[in-house]
């Protein structure tokens, strides 16, 4: 059975410090990988998949790597502002298509 | 391209009542998910749709819950009676298929989320 936990649960930051949130899962038999981000009272967002096959996956000032045989993500995010505060989750893609999701890492970037 | 659309997306309701959940998730996608997201944790899977049949529903308290989607294209989530464990957000999810040996540039299998029904038992 998977389970997904995520590292550190909550953060609070100053501006513009560069961020390593992390993700680790017990089954590494996963085709692909997701990071989301979650506003409060809001759906979720997706940021990022990684394919199994690839190493890493960027879009703008993040940047998630995958490292699927020791079963750990790391999603960096680099010049933290305020409007990235939010919480943000991992879901490892495991058989039959199925999303496994972590507690999450609520961030705060103080202004 | 139109998201995945919810409804309703606040309701309160007493113990003991009943509540229903629609979902239509994004054209053209054949798996459709359930979560329940209690306030503070991740979303918890409760039911996976493989167009119109069950994958999994392991996580489903089926005594009190009950989902379909009987034309594999729009799902209802169904608690009855509720009771005040059952208070969180219920969101709804679709993603493509995708095969194992079925990837292609614009099938990634990425999972797209609605915005969530905050069901309240009081």
């Amino acid at each position: 059975k998977q389970e997904v936990t995520q590292i550190p649960a909550a953060l609070s930051v100053p501006e513009g410090e560069n961020l390593v949130l992390n993700c680790s899962f017990t089954d590494s038999a996963i085709y692909n990988l997701q990071w989301f981000r979650q506003d409060p009272g809001k759906g979720l967002t997706s940021l990022l998949l990684i394919q199994s096959s690839q190493r890493e996956q960027t879009s703008g000032r993040l940047n998630a790597s995958l490292d699927k045989s020791s079963g750990r993500s790391t999603l960096y995010i680099a010049a933290s502002q305020p409007g990235d505060s939010a919480t943000y989750l991992c879901a490892p893609r495991s058989g039959t298509y199925k999303y496994i999701f972590g507690t999450g890492t609520r961030l705060k970037v103080l202004a | 391209e139109a998201g995945v659309a919810q409804s309703p997306r606040y309701k309160i309701i007493e113990k003991r009542q009943s509540v229903a959940f629609w979902c239509n998730p994004i054209s053209g996608h054949a798996t459709l998910y359930w979560y329940q997201q209690i306030l503070g944790q991740g979303p918890k899977l409760l039911i996976q749709f493989q167009n119109n049949g069950v994958v999994d529903d392991s996580q489903l308290p089926k005594d009190r819950f009950s989902a379909e989607r009987l034309k594999g294209v729009d799902s209802t989530l169904k608690i009855q009676p509720a009771k005040l464990e059952d208070s969180a957000v219920y969101l709804c999810a679709s993603s493509q298929n995708l095969g194992s040996f079925e990837r292609t540039s614009h099938n990634t299998g990425e999972l797209f989320f609605g915005e969530g029904s905050r069901l309240t038992v009081l």
